[in-house]
């Protein structure tokens, strides 16, 4: 069974980091391409970034310069470095396998974070 | 960037009814479109993809038709668990863009 599995949530001031790790199991990791999707509250989905399973890495213009995306395949690990905060990053993100003209198959539950001071 | 626009921002259906939603892209995306459902306080779904094939384990009440820029999600017969959220997404282009989504609710 393919599961995805976020972690690294929380409160942070603004102008803060964080780094957000999605643990995938149930298939062979290192094959597929991985994405982060965000959705703050009562809004609807932000696709922010993708990285193939050759290293290839796409950044949404709103998060380019501050987010890193990554990945350990030995670790069937996808992470998403985020600095300079905002209030409006505020959201739950999301990791989701797919992406490079494939859809989106499976989806983590998903990790809250809150820019606030 | 491609918009994806979709229409009604919501929709009021009685139980056994059909739905339609619409979602239109603002240049073509040939069939590289898919249909997510997404429930409150739970993650996306994938339902339809290439436009008009259902994912794995999706009832046949779900139907996706559409090519290039119009396309469409129907629900047959509304059952009480199809009360959501549903966002369209193209990955023809990046950024693969979602719609605003459409929320069916109980009429």
């Amino acid at each position: 069974e393919v599961q995805l599995v976020e972690s690294g949530g929380g409160l942070v001031q603004p102008g803060g980091s964080l780094r957000l790790s999605c643990a995938a199991s149930g298939f062979t990791f290192s094959s597929y391409g991985m994405n982060w999707v965000r959705q703050a509250p009562g809004k609807g989905l932000e696709w922010l970034s993708y990285i193939s399973s050759r290293g290839t890495i796409y950044y949404a213009d709103s998060v380019k310069g501050r987010f890193t995306i990554s990945r350990d395949d030995a670790k069937n690990s996808l992470y998403l470095q985020m600095n300079s905060l905002r209030a409006e990053d505020t959201a739950v993100y999301y990791c989701g396998r797919g992406g490079q003209w494939l859809p989106f198959d499976y989806w983590g539950q998903g990790t809250l974070v809150t820019v606030s001071s | 960037e491609i918009l994806m626009t979709q229409s009604p921002a919501t929709l009021s259906v009685s139980p056994g009814e059909r739905a339609t939603l619409s979602c239109r892209a603002s240049q073509s995306v040939s069939s590289n479109l898919a249909w997510y459902q997404q429930k409150p306080g739970q993650a996306p779904r994938l339902l339809i993809y290439g436009a008009s094939t259902r994912a794995t384990g999706i009832p046949a009440r779900f139907s996706g038709s559409g090519s290039g820029t119009e396309f469409s999600l129907t629900i047959s017969s509304l059952q009480s668990e199809d009360f959501a959220v549903y966002y369209c997404q193209q990955y023809n282009n990046w950024p693969p863009i979602f719609g605003g989504g459409t929320k069916v609710e109980i009429k």
